[in-house]
């Protein structure tokens, strides 16, 4: 069985803030795919990364990084230098295989105050 | 940048009534997706598509839920007789293989 788990649910910064939001998957398969959406205040999902299981590389994509680790089965993404507009709920999310249902974490709801 | 479309925007029907909620997918896309979000809870998986049938479907699409893609671009889900619990913010996706791209969903209130 997929599960996924955020355990924040909504962490407050100062704008300028580094901020970390965890993510922790479960899953049986040796082949998978983990990802990060954003939610804004409008509502919209939007995609922000696909990372694969063979693949433990980190990313990093200006202020955003992710830091993928199999060994604790973590997904874990950083905003450097937060701003207002990164306000958003942030959802973790799991796939078994190309073509497959997401399973989704509840979301951390980020808050950064200017 | 192409986007997936979603009609209409806000449905509000009394309970008992059937909806369609449509979707236009990306064009060269071919797995399709409805998802749902209770306000304020988590993005839950309904059914997937995939080559003119459903290749998943959860334990919350129940035989009150169907899916059809009538012609080369839309792609719908109906609810027949809509429950007070079916109020949500319904996501249509689709992807490619990987990535799967969400509309901007459409928020079904039932009263």
């Amino acid at each position: 069985a997929q599960k996924v788990t955020q355990a924040q649910t909504e962490i407050s910064v100062v704008e300028k803030e580094d901020v970390t939001l965890d993510c922790v998957y479960e899953t049986r398969d040796t082949t998978y795919y983990l990802f990060w959406y954003k939610q804004p205040p409008s509502g919209e999902l939007v995609f922000l990364i696909r990372r694969n299981s063979f693949d433990e590389q980190n990313e990093i994509s200006g202020r955003y990084s992710w830091n993928f680790q199999k060994s604790t089965s973590s997904f874990n993404f950083t905003i450097t230098a937060s701003q207002v507009v990164d306000s958003a709920v942030y959802f973790c999310a799991l796939s078994e295989a190309g073509g497959n249902k997401l399973v989704f974490g509840a979301g951390t709801i980020l808050r950064v105050k200017s | 940048e192409p986007e997936v479309t979603q009609t209409p925007s806000h449905q509000v029907t009394q309970m008992g009534q059937e909806v369609i909620l449509r979707c236009v997918p990306i064009s060269n896309h071919l797995y399709f997706y409805w998802y749902r979000q209770i306000l304020g809870q988590k993005v839950e998986f309904l059914v997937s598509f995939y080559n003119n049938e459903i290749s998943e479907k959860s334990e919350i699409f129940d035989d009150q839920f169907s899916v059809e893609r009538p012609d080369g671009s839309n792609f719908t889900l109906k609810i027949r007789s809509t429950k007070l619990e079916d109020s949500a913010m319904y996501f249509c996706a689709s992807s490619e293989k990987y990535e799967q791209f969400f509309g901007p969903g459409t928020r079904l209130t039932v009263l």
